[in-house]
């Protein structure tokens, strides 16, 4: 099955600077990476994803790369605040046989926005 | 609104009792998911169902059972034979295909 690995599992900024988070994943039949955000006690949130017809893809200050050669890809946040604090998670969805549905996680990173 | 609701938001089990966590989503989506979260370890996927009346076993299903009776209902229940079902417990939704996954906002299950 599926395996997602990322890295730092702990960053932390000053406010201002950029934050750049990395995945990697097993399966290239993958086809979709979301990645979510999650605050203490809350359920994640997406803030970004990415398709793997795709190379990169920006949101204000958000961006997502991903280089399916290598399987790997990456989460850009610049000009950080300290409310982007919180756990980061990227994920794999797979898209052969039943695994279609299937969303596998890493195991997160913890940011931390120093003001 | 529409959304997905995971109730209740805290439970306290003794051990040896089975408990049912509520999941219910009107987003009309098809698939639901069940996952459990410890502290290092992310998320991982105990349950998933792609469609009513079916669902497959994630990656960590022993001691734990579900139904999908209903399009908008994906209960989990934890049973005895769960080692350490002291965790927190978060349900999802998505549409078919490469589509983002919703989440509620979790129940934290403490067994005393």
């Amino acid at each position: 099955g599926e395996n997602v690995e990322q890295h730092p599992s702990t960053l932390s900024v000053q406010e201002g600077d950029s934050a750049v988070i990395k995945c990697t994943y097993s399966d290239s039949a993958s086809n979709y990476f979301p990645w979510y955000k999650q605050e203490l006690g809350k359920g994640p949130q997406l803030i970004i994803d990415i398709r793997s017809n795709v190379g990169e893809k920006k949101d204000q200050r958000i961006a997502v790369t991903l280089n399916k050669t290598a399987k790997h890809f990456s989460l850009h946040i610049t000009e950080t605040q300290p409310e982007d604090s919180a756990v980061y998670f990227c994920a794999a969805r797979g898209n052969s046989g039943g695994s279609n549905y299937k969303l596998t996680f890493g195991k997160g990173t913890l940011l931390t926005v120093n003001p | 609104d529409g959304g997905i609701t995971q109730s209740p938001k805290y439970l306290f089990r003794k051990e040896g009792q089975n408990v049912t966590l509520s999941c219910e989503q009107n987003l009309n989506h098809d698939a639901m998911y069940w996952y459990r979260q410890d502290p290092g370890q992310g998320l991982r996927l105990i349950y998933y169902s792609q469609i009513v009346n079916d669902f497959q076993k994630g990656d960590i299903a022993e001691g734990y059972s579900v139904s999908r009776e209903k399009k908008e209902s994906f209960p989990l229940t934890v049973t005895s034979a769960q080692k350490n079902p002291t965790a927190f417990y978060l349900c999802a939704s998505s549409t078919r295909g490469p589509a983002e996954a919703f989440f509620g906002q979790g129940t934290r299950l403490t067994v005393v």
